[in-house]
């Protein structure tokens, strides 16, 4: 099974900075056919479903703000809010689609400083 | 707009089964594959089962493997999860999701997702 790890556990950011969220794969996610990372991000906030951010490592889905931007290739990746807004509170978790079973990272909460 | 709906969650006997659906809408859903996401009471995510468009592939965690089966009915628009043997582990928020356009399943993201159904295993 591939293994997905975040850090930090949790982090506090003054409104309007920047936040940054760190996500590891025990194998790399990035298949060489088609030269695509498959790796994806979500934000779940209190009480609600996840919601996609990011897929493909870095493709913003549709209607995500432009202030949330995903990088990285094969085993690193990276997650980060250019500046955060209240509405950003939430855990946020990467997932790999690579291969079955698909894992899901421990999650990551951002709160506010 | 793409709706999920989720049903039949409960609290169920150790060693008990439930049926979960749910009743897709606002895309064509045979195009497309379905999962099982569940979350337990405070925990992370974690993939359950994934099936495909047609419904002919499909595809289990280890933890469920042998107890949980996965099957749609497509003409319904809703596709289900079978849970027997249940084990307070199995304790979650089951989450249906709908994955991305792709060639396969469970090689997309889950680009929507339903509210959920608790289910609470307990004697």
């Amino acid at each position: 099974d591939i293994v997905m790890t975040q850090s930090p556990d949790s982090l506090a950011v003054s409104l309007g900075e920047r936040a940054t969220i760190n996500c590891k794969s025990s194998q790399s996610v990035l298949y060489s056919s088609n030269n695509k990372n498959y790796l994806a991000w979500y934000q779940q906030k209190p009480r609600q479903p996840p919601k996609l951010l990011i897929y493909w490592a870095s493709t913003r889905e549709s209607g995500v703000p432009d202030r949330f931007s995903g990088s990285g290739s094969g085993t690193d990746f990276t997650l980060t809010i250019s500046s955060l807004q209240a509405e950003d509170v939430a855990v946020y978790y990467c997932q790999q689609y690579y291969t079955t079973p698909l894992t899901f990272g421990p999650g990551t909460k951002v709160d506010i400083k | 707009e793409v709706q999920l709906l989720e049903s039949g969650g409960g609290l169920v006997q150790p060693g008990g089964s439930v049926r979960l659906s749910c009743v897709a809408s606002g895309f064509t859903f045979n195009n497309y594959a379905m999962s099982w996401v569940r979350q337990a009471p405070g925990k992370g995510l974690e993939w359950v089962s994934s099936i495909s468009g047609g419904g002919g592939k499909t595809y289990y965690a280890d933890s469920v493997k042998g107890r949980f089966t996965i099957s749609r009915d497509n003409p319904k628009n809703t596709f289900y999860l079978q849970m027997r043997s249940l084990r307070a582990e199995d304790t979650a928020i089951y989450y249906c999701a709908k994955e991305q356009p792709g060639i396969g399943v469970a090689r997309d993201a889950f680009d929507n997702w339903g509210q959920g159904t608790l289910v609470t295993v307990s004697s």
